[in-house]
């Protein structure tokens, strides 16, 4: 099972708003909609921020959205803030022997 | 609160095997599927595989067939994971991670176990 491909890098001035992008296949991200993503600062251990394509836990910002279409999924932070600067990571169920599988991490850096 | 408090660093030599451990609290731990997650230094996330806390069934991903266990213990609330035969390339961040409510998520995640793997 190879991993969810993501764009390397994204950067945004704050206050705009940034896209990232996470592309698999119909056997994961587009044969379900259980694709979460994930946030993580240097040294520390990954936070869910959108799950089900486009559910946001409880405490997660609603400048955080996620959607999906065919076999690539998005997610879109508006209003970019400083704090908002660190590496994401997609992930899906799959129908393949490794049930699940993560994105290759796109870092964002807030100019 | 929920806490995954997981067991300190590790050094080990190749060919050896490490054992790290995940103690949880707050939820009720055989209601919920745990997970075992990894880390390389600058890389990305990948996932090893997951033990149902209850019934006990495992699911591994099929890159670390044969060279992994998982496994728990119902009356610590303690996940496990187990590794054989390390490689220099085994050297990673490994996190154990709850699968929420409502599954294919993972909520919340343990600070992470650094094991090294050198001769």
């Amino acid at each position: 099972q190879s991993a969810l491909t993501q764009s390397a890098s994204v950067s945004g001035s704050p206050g705009q708003s940034i896209t990232i992008s996470c592309t698999g296949t119909n056997s994961d991200v587009g044969g379900y909609n259980y694709v979460s993503w994930y946030q993580q600062h240097p040294g520390k251990a990954p936070k869910l921020m959108i799950h089900d394509v486009s559910d946001r836990p409880s405490g997660v910002s609603n400048r955080f959205s996620g959607s999906k279409s065919g076999n690539t999924a998005s997610l879109t932070i508006a209003g970019l803030q400083a704090e908002d600067e660190a590496d994401y990571y997609c992930a899906s169920y799959t129908s393949t022997s490794t049930p699940y599988v993560f994105g290759t991490g796109t870092k964002v850096t807030v100019l | 609160q929920v806490q995954l408090v997981q067991s300190g660093p590790e050094v080990k030599e190749p060919g050896a095997s490490v054992k790290v451990s995940c103690k949880t609290s707050g939820f009720t731990f055989i209601d919920y599927h745990m997970h075992w997650v990894r880390q390389a230094p600058g890389q990305g996330l990948e996932w090893m595989g997951l033990i149902n806390a209850n019934s006990g069934t495992i699911d591994y991903a099929q890159i670390f067939e044969g060279r992994v266990t998982i496994t728990r213990d119902t009356s610590l609330n303690t996940v496990y994971l187990e590794l054989r035969t390390l490689r220099s390339d085994d050297t990673a961040v490994y996190y154990c991670v709850r699968e929420g409510d409502g599954y294919k998520k993972f909520d919340y995640w343990g600070q992470g176990n650094l094991v090294t793997v050198s001769s």
